[in-house]
């Protein structure tokens, strides 16, 4: 079946570090990749997404690029704020109906002034 | 401009009670998606529906849970003579239509059984 793998937390950065949160996939096909990212008391909100090997997904500074033979989806940000400190979600979307999500286990991060 | 909202978010059951909880999705989005997330898991799908249709439960247990979206109302995720292994937290989702829309999340409902 579908699996996603992301590195473990917590994660504690000071303010305009680089951040890196690992993600490595498992699945059958092509799917889409994303990264969730869920605020205190908030629900999950779609960061970026890519679609196809290659492509990447950008937003807020953020960035991932969709690598099919590493299979993996790595989140990068070249300076980190105070702001960005949240749980952070890679998931995959299953190829055979797009709406089954399947997430890994979230990544803490804390950026310190 | 609400979104999706969840209740309640905090929900305490002991062992062989019933636990019911509550979806409202984003104004005119028609399609529901429930997840739930065990201990040091990441979120896994349970099922989805439309207004009175259940798309697809293959991630559903088999006994005790069921959900439903009536025509009037928000969805509902019901889980009767909840056990221990249910205490969880379980998401729900919307989407204007299907899923390959962009999925809007709540913010959760965590289930505790005693």
């Amino acid at each position: 079946g579908n699996s996603v793998t992301q590195m473990e937390g917590p994660v504690t950065l000071s303010e305009e570090a680089f951040l890196t949160i690992n993600c490595t996939y498992t699945a059958t096909g092509y799917p889409s990749l994303f990264w969730y990212v869920q605020y205190p008391g908030e629900g999950l909100q779609l960061l970026l997404k890519a679609t196809k090997a290659d492509d990447k997904g950008s937003n807020k500074g953020f960035e991932a690029t969709y690598r099919k033979e590493t299979t993996s989806f790595h989140l990068e940000k070249g300076s980190v704020q105070v702001s960005d400190s949240a749980v952070y979600f890679c998931a995959l979307s299953d190829p055979s109906s797009n709406y089954k999500l399947t997430f890994g286990k979230g990544t803490l991060l804390t950026v310190n002034p | 401009n609400a979104g999706v909202m969840q209740n309640p978010r905090h929900l305490v059951r002991r062992r062989g009670q019933e636990a019911r909880l509550r979806c409202s999705p984003m104004k005119g989005h028609s399609h529901v998606y429930w997840y739930r997330q065990l201990p040091e898991e990441g979120l896994k799908f349970m099922v989805y529906l439309q207004k009175e249709n259940i798309i697809d439960e293959s991630g559903m247990p088999k006994e005790r849970f069921s959900a439903e979206f009536p025509k009037e109302g928000p969805s509902i995720l019901r889980i009767q003579q909840v056990v221990r292994g249910d205490s969880a937290a379980y998401f729900c989702a919307s989407s204007q239509t299907d899923g390959r829309n962009e999925q809007f999340f709540g913010p959760g409902t965590r289930l505790t059984v005693l």
